[in-house]
């Protein structure tokens, strides 16, 4: 299993301005994904962030709010940008067992998240 | 749209006893299943899964029972532990990767010494 560390745990922002969380992963990995979880809602996945190339994003997230850097294989930070309460939420990353799970898929290993809450 | 839905937001069940967390779904296409279980200011751990090809999966005190017919998942804990206290999600995918997993909102269970 993977081990993945987040930074910051938590932050309390001004609206307008934009955090950086970084993601660590103990062991590289293709594909690393950033995940959102808004109060009382469930975890939606905002993109994938491959090495070498641009991040993919899902329907709803887009590079110029959530812009994403995959440097090097353990290693990604996802910024939100101009930020505004609605972006208050729990940011996680992920990645997945590569060395194969049950049934031929593979399972994720989460970060412990970053919670935000933007004023 | 809530393809995964949970809609016991918590669930409180004394020690020893059986924890029954139920997850509906509405996608047919779905052929995986997964439950996640999350401790405060940790991230989801995966907990157990299983294949559309079966309806019943087994993992120690846990079990996981899947009714294709009424799109239902149902995640079995027994018996209950205090240290089972957590938010549990139900998440379903049509294939692997990350971008066709879908996660319900959570169950938080309480299990009471």
């Amino acid at each position: 299993s993977a081990v993945i560390s987040q930074k910051p745990s938590r932050d309390i922002c001004q609206r307008g301005t934009s955090l950086t969380i970084q993601c660590q992963v103990d062991s590289q990995v293709t594909m690393m994904f950033w995940y959102r979880q808004q109060p009382g809602q469930s975890l939606t996945l905002i993109a994938t962030a491959n090495q070498g190339s641009e991040a993919t994003y899902e329907s709803g997230f887009v590079i110029d709010k959530f812009p994403i850097s995959r440097p090097n294989l353990t290693f990604s930070t996802l910024t939100v940008s101009n930020m505004s309460p609605e972006d208050s939420s729990i940011y996680l990353c992920s990645v997945e067992d590569e060395g194969g799970g049950s049934f031929g898929y593979n399972e994720q290993f989460f970060g412990p998240g970053t919670r935000l809450t933007v004023l | 749209d809530q393809q995964v839905k949970q809609n016991s937001p918590s669930l409180s069940v004394q020690e020893g006893r059986i924890s029954i967390l139920n997850c509906d779904y509405t996608n047919s296409m779905f052929d995986y299943f997964l439950w996640y279980k999350k401790y405060p200011a940790e991230g989801p751990t995966f907990l157990i899964s299983i294949s559309s090809i079966k309806d019943k999966n087994e993992d120690g005190r846990f079990t996981v029972f899947l009714n294709k017919s009424a799109k239902h998942l149902s995640l079995h804990i027994v018996p209950s532990q205090p240290g089972d206290s957590a938010v549990y999600f139900c998440a379903a995918s049509v294939g692997t990767g990350a971008n066709n997993l879908f996660f319900g909102t959570g169950t938080r269970l309480t299990v009471i010494p």
